[in-house]
């Protein structure tokens, strides 16, 4: 089955320096790629996400790219504000043993911390 | 993510009680689950429904049950099987292959 690894598990950032997480999967049929991002005591809610048809997709000051033959993505978030201190998880859209679609397949998160 | 509701928001469990969480979703979509979260820590799939009168395994299964008779409504059941029960369950739903969208989750204590 496919396996997600995330990195790193902590990541303290000065406020407007840039922060990246990265996640590596291993089932090269996995196709969509999604980034949460939760607070304390709140519910993971959708930030950005990928197709495998596309290498990087920007939102705003949050960016993702896709290396397929790598098979891992990455999370950006430039000028990094306080309120971005957060939980963040990676998860990947795994293929069922037959090649139907499984399950998103969570990374164990990473806690970042935006120091003003 | 306003048309997943989880209740209650905060529940207590005495030792050797069954208690059942509700979630309710009215996004149309075809798949619920259910994830545990325990302080700290990841998202541990329990179990999935993809139709109406399926559902499977995840990860951590034992001591749990779930039931789903109607497309908008999946409840998960914490048996007293379930020895360590406390964390923050988090309900979710998606169109097949699509992402995933949270309840507000809920809270559950052993006392």
């Amino acid at each position: 089955g496919e396996n997600v690894e995330q990195h790193p598990s902590t990541l303290s950032v000065q406020e407007g320096d840039s922060a990246v997480i990265k996640c590596t999967y291993s089932d090269s049929a996995s196709n969509y790629f999604p980034w949460y991002k939760q607070e304390l005591g709140k519910r993971p809610q959708l930030i950005i996400d990928i197709r495998s048809n596309v290498g990087e997709k920007k939102d705003q000051r949050i960016a993702v790219t896709l290396n397929k033959t790598a098979k891992h993505f990455s999370l950006h978030i430039t000028e990094t504000q306080p309120e971005d201190s957060a939980v963040y998880f990676c998860a990947v859209l795994g293929m069922n043993y037959g090649g139907s679609q499984g399950n998103l397949i969570f990374g164990k998160g990473t806690k970042l911390s935006v120091k003003p | 993510d306003g048309g997943i509701t989880q209740s209650p928001k905060y529940l207590f469990r005495k030792e050797g009680q069954n208690v059942t969480l509700s979630c309710e979703q009215n996004l149309n979509h075809d798949a619920m689950y259910w994830y545990r979260q325990d302080p700290g820590q990841g998202l541990r799939l329990i179990y999935y429904s993809q139709i109406v009168n399926d559902f499977q395994k995840g990860d951590i299964a034992e001591g749990y049950s779930v039931s789903r008779e109607k497309k908008e409504s999946f409840p998960l059941t914490v048996t007293s099987a379930q020895k360590n029960p406390t964390a923050f369950y988090l309900c979710a739903s998606s169109t097949f292959g699509n992402t995933i969208y949270f309840g507000e989750g809920s809270w559950l204590t052993v006392v």
